[in-house]
């Protein structure tokens, strides 16, 4: 079975600011997807970011990164310039390849962007 | 806008009663997934169904049921609710993209409240 842990329960940043929430996860599964999901006051969870395993090189999107470290079962994910609007829950999740979507969830960060 | 749409928002019911979650997705989204979200926790992953048959299940007992129907709209069935069901109910369903990644869509939920 596949466990997700998220040590930051919550986090703050000042607006424009750079933060990292942090993952690890454990698994025997060699080929796997992780991802990491942003939950508003909506909650609908809204796709961040996804990497495939095998994929070397981190993933990108806009101001979102992420460090993946295989070897160390270590799943980051840096806000660049974070805006207010990046104000919510954040899962970091696993799926298995084929393994039919179930999705294994951290307990979430949640993030709080200041004015 | 994912396209997922998920009635009632909101819903009270007492205990031992029973209930019907749904859920309705886009066209050729074959392929949709229950999971339950208890208060300050990620959400955990109820069964999936595809072309109307159930296609795994997670650590949830047979009270919990499930129907897909052909007009890509489905039901979560709780039956005998205990206080613990109380949670939002996510329902998210699945398509390909262009790059032919599978990409999951997720409805706002269903905030269950039993009493």
């Amino acid at each position: 079975a596949q466990t997700v842990t998220q040590s930051q329960p919550e986090m703050s940043v000042q607006e424009a600011e750079t933060v990292t929430l942090s993952c690890t996860y454990d698994t025997s599964e060699n080929n796997y997807y992780l991802f990491w999901y942003k939950q508003p006051p909506s909650r609908q969870m809204i796709l961040v970011i996804r990497q495939e395993a095998y994929k070397q090189q981190n993933a990108t999107e806009n101001r979102f990164s992420v460090n993946f470290q295989k070897a160390a079962k270590s799943f980051s994910l840096k806000i660049s310039d974070s805006q207010l609007g990046d104000t919510a829950m954040y899962f970091c999740a696993f799926m298995k390849v084929f393994g039919n979507e179930k999705l294994t969830f951290g307990t979430g960060t949640r993030l709080t962007i200041i004015p | 806008e994912t396209g997922v749409t998920q009635s009632p928002t909101h819903l009270i019911k007492t205990r031992g009663q029973q209930v019907t979650l749904r859920c309705s997705s886009q066209s050729g989204h074959n392929t949709v997934s229950w999971y339950q979200q208890a208060l300050g926790q990620g959400p955990q992953f109820i069964f999936q169904y595809y072309r109307e048959e159930e296609n795994g299940r997670g650590n949830f007992p047979p009270r919990f049921s499930g129907l897909q129907f052909p007009n890509y709209s489905s039901e979560l069935n709780v039956n005998a609710l205990e206080l613990d069901d109380s949670a939002l109910y996510l329902c998210a369903s699945s398509a390909w993209n262009a790059e032919g990644q599978e990409k999951l869509f997720f409805g706002s939920g269903t905030q269950l409240s039993v009493l």
